[in-house]
């Protein structure tokens, strides 16, 4: 069964340093988003992707974060400039006619 | 400000039992509203229903929408330890981006 990647499972980095997160979507699926979950919070949504642009984003999605579809495949979240607050679980879904589907998370620890 | 609201937070039950965890909303624009089963991680689709009234199942989950009371029920029978999990609720918009919103969800253990 079709299922959303995401790599790396777990990201250690050190707070003004540069993380990209990578996620690979379910292949028919055109709708691609990221959320994130601090421990023990709600998961958030943060933007969402279609056609190669961002379609909706949230409060959160401030100018530190980027997304990207680099080629027909991946679907990146970059934060620029990572601060303690960042430190959360974050998952990438991609929707199809059936629902949203999630992958299983990059747990980002910033330092 | 759209708004997810589960009950109970928590519920503790034994094996076999029946438990119906409760979601309500309001949200501008509803499409959707979707039930995750959370583990240790990312929350593993369940169900997703966009009319009134019509259940849907999958073994011994059962779940349905009631639009007019802008709420759903997802109800689990015959309960299992490996039934032990978080229960999200989600709802998304009829917008481009279809974003969802999450409850704070439902603690659900079952003790053997």
């Amino acid at each position: 069964e079709p299922e959303v990647t995401q790599t790396p499972s777990h990201q250690v980095t050190q707070m003004g340093q540069e993380v990209i997160l990578r996620c690979v979507p379910i292949s028919n699926h055109l709708y691609f988003y990221w959320y994130r979950q601090i421990l023990g919070q709600k998961v958030e949504f943060l933007v969402s992707f279609y056609n190669n642009e961002i379609s909706e984003k949230s409060e959160i999605f401030d100018d530190q974060f980027s997304v990207e579809r680099p080629d027909g495949s991946n679907f990146t979240l970059k934060i620029r400039s990572t601060k303690l607050e960042d430190s959360a679980m974050y998952f990438c879904a991609s929707r199809g006619l059936a629902g949203q589907f999630f992958g299983p998370g990059t747990r980002l620890t910033v330092l | 400000e759209d708004k997810v609201v589960q009950s109970p937070l928590s519920l503790v039950v034994h094996e076999g039992d029946t438990v119906t965890l409760n979601c309500s909303y309001e949200v501008t624009n509803f499409r959707s509203l979707l039930w995750y089963k959370q583990e240790k991680k990312a929350p593993t689709f369940l169900f997703m229903l966009t009319s009134s009234g019509i259940e849907k199942k999958s073994g011994r989950l059962s779940s349905i929408l009631d639009k007019k009371e802008l709420s759903s029920i997802l109800n689990i029978t015959a309960t299992q330890t490996g039934d032990s999990a978080i229960y999200l609720c989600a709802v998304g918009r009829e917008t481009s981006g279809s974003r969802l919103t999450f409850g704070e969800g439902t603690q659900l253990t079952v003790n053997p």
